[in-house]
């Protein structure tokens, strides 16, 4: 079974630019969250979408925003790029949200801005 | 902000000594995961605990919760040289995949 992927695995992209980033869960799951992982910061969450819709969100900017299609894919996308936006970008999928599932992660997305 | 603490910060051991690392977190949980990062690559799931549960092992790794002192541990045996890496515990935030995360502990065992 195939696990987590992300696309790309590497970005650069200069200040001011917006980027898109894609994250395909394992098959059969359906909740799909994201997380940024910065040296200052830690693991920090972003979102979280189950069916399409988001279910939480955590305390970033409005240029962070996200979205789940039919299929269980996820984007997120991040507009006006800044310096501090540079960072590992991590999707986790687990078949459902809920106390006992376990979260599988994907190898990231490295995003510099430059 | 993050929820949980790992100590130590940094650890290292020789090649087939075992490598203890701790996880503190401030809220009531369901669960507890423990993750291994390599070299700021993907997180890769090494155990899910329970609240309920109050020792669990998968293979080398030996996980305990105590719930009281909101705490864990994370042990692993026999280590080895691939065994280097970061290793972060994470709490769920009882919605779902929304985790916190500890600092992490990087792991470095000495061949």
């Amino acid at each position: 079974k195939a696990g987590v992927t992300q696309t790309p695995r590497y970005l650069i992209k200069t200040r001011g630019q917006q980027v898109t980033l894609s994250c395909s869960p394992i098959s059969g799951h359906r909740s799909v969250s994201w997380y940024q992982q910065t040296p200052g910061q830690g693991l920090q969450f972003l979102f979280e979408y189950f069916s399409e819709t988001q279910r939480n969100k955590g305390n970033f900017p409005g240029r962070f925003s996200g979205r789940q299609f039919s299929n269980s894919r996820s984007e997120m996308n991040v507009s006006t790029l800044e310096l501090g936006d540079s960072a590992l970008y991590l999707c986790a999928s687990s078949l459902f949200p809920g106390e006992e599932t376990e979260a599988f992660f994907g190898q990231g997305t490295r995003l510099t801005v430059v | 902000s993050q929820q949980g603490e790992e100590d130590p910060q940094a650890l290292s051991i020789q090649e087939g000594e075992n490598a203890t690392m701790n996880c503190s977190y401030k809220t009531s949980i369901n669960n507890l995961q423990w993750y291994r990062q390599n070299s700021g690559r993907g997180l890769v799931h090494l155990i899910l605990i329970r609240s309920n549960e109050r020792e669990k092992h998968s293979g080398r790794l030996r996980v305990t919760l105590d719930t009281s002192k909101k705490s864990s541990s994370l042990l692993i045996t026999a280590s080895r040289a691939a065994d280097t890496a970061s290793y972060f515990c994470a709490t769920d935030a009882n919605t779902g995949n929304q985790f916190y995360f500890g600092t992490g502990t990087s792991l470095t065992v000495i061949p």
